[in-house]
Parts: C-alpha cells; structure tokens; sequence
C-alpha cells in the first residue's frame, strides 16, 4: 500500500524555521517526483514546491521562492521542506504527495494527510 | 500570472449530473494538463483525475472531464451524484515557468 506521512509541523514564531518531512512507503520512491501543497485554514490549496526523482531539479511558487528548500533522501524514502523566514501567511496544513511521473510539473496522484504549521507571536 | 478560476459552489440532487468548470485567465488551458482533485471536509484530497481525463483506478466512471480550447476551460462532469460525492473539487495544472496552479475550488453539495 502506497503511503506518505508528514511530520515536523507545529508552532513557530515569525521569522523562524522549520523543517517538514515526509516518509514514503508502497513504492519506488526514487522513481517519482514529489511535491508539496498548503491550505490555510479555511482556505483552498496551493502548490508549494516540487523536485524530481533523482532531486536535480526542483520547483518553487514564487511566494516561497528563497526561503523554502525542498530536498530527498532517496536511500531514506524521505522528503523534506525546510522553511525559513517565516510568516504568518505560511500558516496552513502542509500536504505531501506523490508526482504521477519522474518529473515534478505533473499530476500529484497520492497524498499524505498533511501537517499543520501555525506561524504566530 | 496565469490563474484558474472555479464557481465558488454548486449544488444538485442525487442521481443528477453535475459540472463543474474552470477557466484559465489566460494563455491556454490546453497547454499543459488538467488534474482534478476531490476534498472532504477534515481530509486530504484525493485525485479523481489527471491528465485532462484520465481517471485513476477505484475513479468511478461517473466521473469524467474534458478541454475546451474554444473557452479556454477545463470541466470536470459528475454523473448519478451520490452522497459521498460532497466536497470541494479542485482543478490544478502548472504554467508555462512549471509552477503549479490550483484553482480557487468549488463546493458540491448533493442536495
């Protein structure tokens, strides 16, 4: 059964920094691109980040350009999102998924259950 | 920058079909795949299609979607609308720098 779960969300304060992972199991984990998405609360989902199997290549939004860094550990099936400076427009649940194919700009065909980051003073 | 815009709710009895559509803001809609994906409340989403209109497997036919360049529009179609169909369905691709770009979400209610 394929399966990811995330780990690492909790409280930070502005300006502060986190460090997101994501363990992924049921498949070839160095076969697919992977991907990070938010939803604040209430709100609808936004696309985060991406990096492609062999994790030469990676994806930003531009709201997080700079200041968050996506990488693997393929021997590890891991995933992570370290995120620095943060702000509270960073607070939401941070959803870990699975890219259909090798490349990251591709469809997201499983998901994690998601991490809450709460930014606040 | 390149936006997909969803009605902001839509609602429909069981057993009825429903549509749900989004619209690129500009460019094409067609340039690059269209997923959509489906969220319960309290859940994660879930991908009901990709590809433009490829359904994943334990996907029921009932759903279904298609392009239409001429309105620059993705649709995501629900046939026999069920209880369970409930949620907020979410159309998403990426744009032409490879970030991606959910749509605003729209809210089924099956009445």
């Amino acid at each position: 059964e394929v399966q990811l779960l995330e780990s690492g969300g909790g409280l930070v304060q502005p300006g502060g920094s986190l460090r997101l992972s994501c363990a992924a199991s049921g498949f070839m984990f160095s076969s697919y691109a992977m991907s990070w998405v938010r939803q604040p609360p209430g709100k609808g989902l936004e696309w985060v980040s991406a990096i492609s199997g062999t994790g030469t290549r990676t994806y930003y939004a531009d709201s997080v350009k700079g200041r968050f860094t996506i990488s693997r550990d393929n021997s590890n099936n891991t995933m992570s999102l370290q995120m620095d400076r943060l702000s509270a427009d960073d607070t939401a649940v941070y959803f870990c998924a699975k890219v259909l194919r090798f490349l990251g700009p591709n469809a997201l065909d499983i998901w994690g259950q998601g991490t809450m980051v709460t930014v606040s003073s | 920058n390149f936006m997909l815009t969803q009605p902001h709710s839509v609602s429909e009895s069981p057993g009825k079909t429903v549509t749900i559509s989004c619209t690129g803001s500009s460019g094409s809609v067609a340039s690059n795949f269209v997923q959509w994906y489906h969220q319960r409340p309290g859940s994660a989403p879930t991908t009901v299609i990709y590809e433009d209109n490829q359904r994943p497997s334990g996907v029921p036919d009932r759903f279904s979607a298609s392009i239409d360049r001429s309105s620059n529009s993705a649709s995501l179609t629900i046939s026999g609308l069920q209880p369970e169909d409930e949620g907020d369905y979410y159309c998403q691709t990426y744009d032409n720098t490879n970030q991606g770009i959910f749509g605003g979400g729209t809210r089924l209610t099956v009445l």
